[in-house]
């Protein structure tokens, strides 16, 4: 089955700076890729997602990449804010299956 | 709002109890995804339906069983609860492919 994996577990950037975070996947039949930013107590809610067809999607301060020979795609945020602070999480989806998620990024955004 | 719900909030219960959680897809989605998360740690996937028929099954306890009914909704059963079965409980389900989250069960174990 897809196993994802997600690097860093932690992650502390200064405000203003950028953060990168990047998963690996393991199944190539996968082909959609969400990012989902969760705050604390609450549900995980999709901020962006790129499928198989796309190599990179941006959504004004948030793009995504992706490199399927490599299996591995990365989210990146610049000029971080302190709300930009939770934990986020990747994941990897074959249309109808489940969807697999990473371990999770704790970002914090430093004043 | 995802569109999503979740009945109940929060859960108390005790060692040796049963319980059991709710979730109402979005109006129109066909799939129900549970998940579990423990303290600070990732989404589990436990199981997902499909227009009343199980899907796929993740690391879900032999103490752990769900269902879908007729109308969509779906229902997760966790009995013989331990301490360890402490933790948020999500329901998703899918639209064009995307995953919508419910709010969560927040189940305490004690």
């Amino acid at each position: 089955g897809e196993n994802v994996e997600q690097h860093p577990s932690t992650l502390s950037v200064q405000e203003g700076d950028s953060a990168v975070i990047k998963c690996t996947y393991s199944d190539s039949a996968s082909n959609y890729f969400p990012w989902y930013k969760q705050e604390l107590g609450k549900r995980p809610q999709l901020i962006i997602d790129i499928r198989s067809n796309v190599g990179e999607k941006k959504d004004q301060r948030i793009a995504v990449t992706l490199n399927k020979t490599a299996k591995h795609f990365s989210l990146h945020i610049t000029e971080t804010q302190p709300e930009d602070s939770a934990v986020y999480f990747c994941a990897a989806n074959n249309y109808g299956q489940n969807f697999v998620f990473g371990p999770g990024t704790r970002l914090s955004v430093l004043p | 709002d995802s569109g999503v719900t979740q009945t109940p909030k929060h859960l108390i219960t005790a060692t040796g109890q049963r319980v059991t959680l709710r979730c109402s897809p979005r109006s129109g989605d066909l799939s129900v995804y549970w998940y579990q998360q423990s303290l600070d740690q990732g989404l589990q996937f436990l199981i997902q339906y499909y227009n009343g028929e199980e899907r796929a099954k993740g690391n879900i306890l032999e103490r752990f069983s769900a269902q879908q009914f007729p109308d969509l909704h779906s229902e997760l059963n966790l009995s013989s609860l331990e301490l360890g079965d402490s933790a948020l409980y999500f329901c998703a389900s899918v639209a064009i492919g995307e995953l919508f989250f419910g709010e969560g069960s927040r189940l305490t174990v004690l």
